[in-house]
């Protein structure tokens, strides 16, 4: 149990489908990030909350994303009109303003058809 | 723009070999370092961080790091490989001041044979 939990762990869907991924942080961490990995390389950062606000936004982060964390607890990643290039595993960490280490979830691996 | 480089995309080793992974971040001013590994089938994991001090910093499972600010390097040290260190290691970057984003590395996959 990494203390982070993301759902759905695998996701397959169409091209053009819709699709939302939730993190629920460890409770006490108020910073929330989003991270995106494709096959060979490292997760490239996507963005970040501290509380319910969303502090700074990658610009991978085409029109088609959208991430939320309404009541600066869960949060939700919402990806419009699937590519193929979206397929990726989509990891989310949190932590304490004061403290750099991250704990991460094992994240949501999506595949578009 | 700021990136970090880890040199080797694949190492293989045998058991009680010595390991040297490299790290290069390139960003001008103060940072915090990061190793983390993720074995198979899980979640990425902290190895060890730096922040401020001894650049020598001491890591779970007998890993090490060297910060060497002229270098620009954080590379990840470990006298004795064992089979269940085969994994993924990743280097990691996060600009000083806020604990932030962290920029990763592409990583290195270490397979150590018995």
């Amino acid at each position: 149990d990494t203390g982070v939990s993301q759902d759905p762990r695998h996701k397959i869907t169409k091209r053009g489908q819709n699709v939302t991924f939730r993190c629920d942080p460890i409770s006490e961490h108020n910073r929330l990030y989003w991270y995106r990995q494709t096959l060979g390389q490292g997760p490239e950062f996507l963005t970040y909350f501290q509380n319910e606000a969303q502090l700074e936004k990658s610009r991978l982060l085409s029109d088609r994303f959208s991430a939320e964390r309404p009541k600066g607890s869960f949060s939700t990643l919402e990806i419009q009109r699937t590519e193929q290039g979206d397929s990726a595993m989509y990891l989310c960490a949190s932590s304490l303003p004061t403290d750099g280490g991250y704990t991460f979830g094992s994240g949501t691996r999506l595949t578009v058809v | 723009a700021q990136s970090v480089s880890q040199h080797n995309h694949h190492v293989i080793l045998s058991e009680a070999a010595s390991l040297e992974l490299g790290c290069n971040y390139s960003y001008g001013g103060t940072v915090n370092l990061f190793w983390y590994v993720q074995y198979p089938g899980q979640h990425l994991q902290l190895l060890l961080k730096y922040f401020s001090g001894d650049p020598l910093v001491k890591g779970i499972k007998g890993f090490e790091a060297e910060f060497i600010k002229s270098k620009f390097s954080f590379n990840l040290r470990k006298p004795s490989v064992q089979w269940s260190d085969t994994a993924e290691y990743l280097c990691a970057v996060s600009p000083s001041g806020g604990y932030n984003k962290l920029i990763f590395g592409a990583g290195t996959r270490l397979a150590v044979h018995p």
